[in-house]
């Protein structure tokens, strides 16, 4: 799996949108970009996936970059409860083949401020 | 649907002892795959069953084993504990295997050995 690059840390304001960057400049062409997020010690939440088109769900929009070689996960009005640990991932389609699990970096840890 | 449960949370064990832990997926999900997360090295995998058969194995000592089973159902062990075995253990459940399929984490039981 292609590895990613996340900043450490992020502050944002409560109620504005949260954008969090991510690259993965040797993401390769059946790599899907995956974003988790974990609230301290709690187990990672699912947030939203995607393999070339933007895509938008009820928590989260994710923008990729025509490209592929970074994402950008937006959180369009941020609340205290978004503060988390986000891990930007890109996973394999290793169909047939068995696929390692997913392999966490290190995050950014969002910060909102009240 | 109910999320991905895991018993115990919470444990404590000494040096030599062995533990199981336990972990349901969610209804209809066949693949179930554990972690280990400690703060220094962060999210790692052990290992993904999909209809009770191992199909991945991360980088672990012999110590760590697993099973599923025909319910889904999966539980670990880990005998001959050691110190450095504290962590977070967490279970996944995704529907497919083998594909980018999206993972649920279960809350996770912490283990602290002393």
């Amino acid at each position: 799996d292609a590895k990613t690059t996340q900043p450490p840390s992020m502050d944002c304001a409560e109620g504005r949108a949260a954008n969090l960057p991510c690259n993965h400049s040797t993401i390769s062409g059946n790599e899907y970009v995956y974003w988790y997020r974990q609230i301290h010690s709690q187990g990672p939440q699912y947030i939203i996936h995607g393999l070339k088109n933007n895509e938008t769900n009820e928590m989260a929009s994710l923008i990729i970059t025509e490209d592929r070689k970074s994402s950008t996960l937006i959180l369009p009005h941020a609340t205290l409860r978004d503060t988390a640990v986000y891990y930007c991932i890109v996973r394999v389609d290793s169909a047939g083949g068995g696929a390692d699990g997913l392999t966490f970096g290190k995050g950014t840890h969002l910060i909102i401020q009240p | 649907k109910a999320g991905v449960t895991q018993t115990p949370r919470y444990l404590i064990k000494t040096r030599g002892q062995q533990v199981t832990l336990s972990c349901s997926p969610i209804s209809g999900h066949r693949s179930v795959s554990w972690y280990q997360q400690t703060p220094g090295q962060g999210l790692q995998f052990l290992f993904e069953y999909f209809s009770e058969t191992q199909r991945n194995k991360g980088n672990f000592p012999g110590r760590f084993s697993g099973r599923q089973f025909s319910n889904s159902r999966s539980e670990m062990n880990v005998s001959t504990l050691e110190l450095g075995d504290s962590a977070l253990y967490l279970c996944a459940s995704s529907l497919k295997a083998g594909v980018a399929d999206t993972q649920y984490f279960g809350p996770g039981t912490r283990l602290t050995v002393l």
